[in-house]
């Protein structure tokens, strides 16, 4: 039982370029999200999802998008990145929207 | 901001000794938990308590609720030097938005703790 699989975990990027993080959960939860985490500043919500087909913004959407085909999958798209988009990402679910987050080990992020 | 924050940013203690970290918040919530986080790693669900709930325990874990002073703590009793980690509250708000519960936590900025052998 792998819980939250987190792929790449580690990329550098040029700014400009465009890359896409994909997170996997075998737990059929039924929620997914999207955090970065900074020094200082804890972790922010970027995207979150209630279910297959539907995406939802966070608390810092801007210059990224996300799809939920598929239950288990979240991806997190970056189109043109940004240095300020260096961070470290993490992915989570749950099975209910009060419940226990479950992360994955988290994407390490660098934009030169 | 529904963000909670932890009080105090960095604590260092003795193995043996009890760490006590504290988190306060702004608004109503559901539910509080805390989690923990190893240096490079993801975080670790440990403990959630909810908002009609004073005290919960499991293991050498005490946590307490106060909905009126909006805090709450963490205590981690007889601290061993594997419980070095950063630790996270986090809140479940009660706000509604477009007519939906929106499912989502608030995260703290964190306490790290080191405890020293």
């Amino acid at each position: 039982n792998a819980g939250v699989t987190q792929t790449p975990k580690f990329r550098v990027l040029k700014t400009g370029q465009s890359m896409t993080l994909l997170c996997a959960q075998d737990m059929n939860h039924e929620y997914m999200y999207w955090y970065r985490q900074d020094p200082g500043m804890g972790l922010r919500l970027i995207h979150y999802s209630v279910g297959e087909g539907t995406t939802a913004k966070g608390e810092v959407p801007d210059g990224y998008n996300v799809s939920r085909l598929k239950k288990q999958n979240f991806l997190l798209g970056l189109e043109s990145a940004a240095p300020s988009q260096t961070s470290v990402y993490f992915c989570a679910s749950s099975k209910g929207r009060t419940g226990e987050l479950f992360f994955g080990e988290g994407s390490r992020l660098t934009v030169l | 901001s529904q963000q909670g924050e932890e009080d105090p940013q960095a604590l260092s203690i003795q193995e043996g000794e009890n760490a006590t970290m504290n988190c306060s918040y702004k608004t109503s919530i559901n539910n509080l938990q805390w989690y923990r986080q190893n240096s490079g790693r993801g975080l670790v669900h440990l403990i959630l308590i909810r908002s009609n709930e004073r005290e919960k325990h499991s293991g050498r874990l005490r946590v307490t609720l106060d909905t009126s002073k909006k805090s709450s703590s963490l205590l981690i009793t007889a601290s061993r030097a594997a419980d070095t980690a950063s630790y996270f509250c986090a809140t479940d708000s009660r706000r509604w938005d477009r007519g939906s519960t929106l499912g989502r936590l608030y995260f703290g900025r964190g306490t790290q703790l080191t405890v020293w052998p």
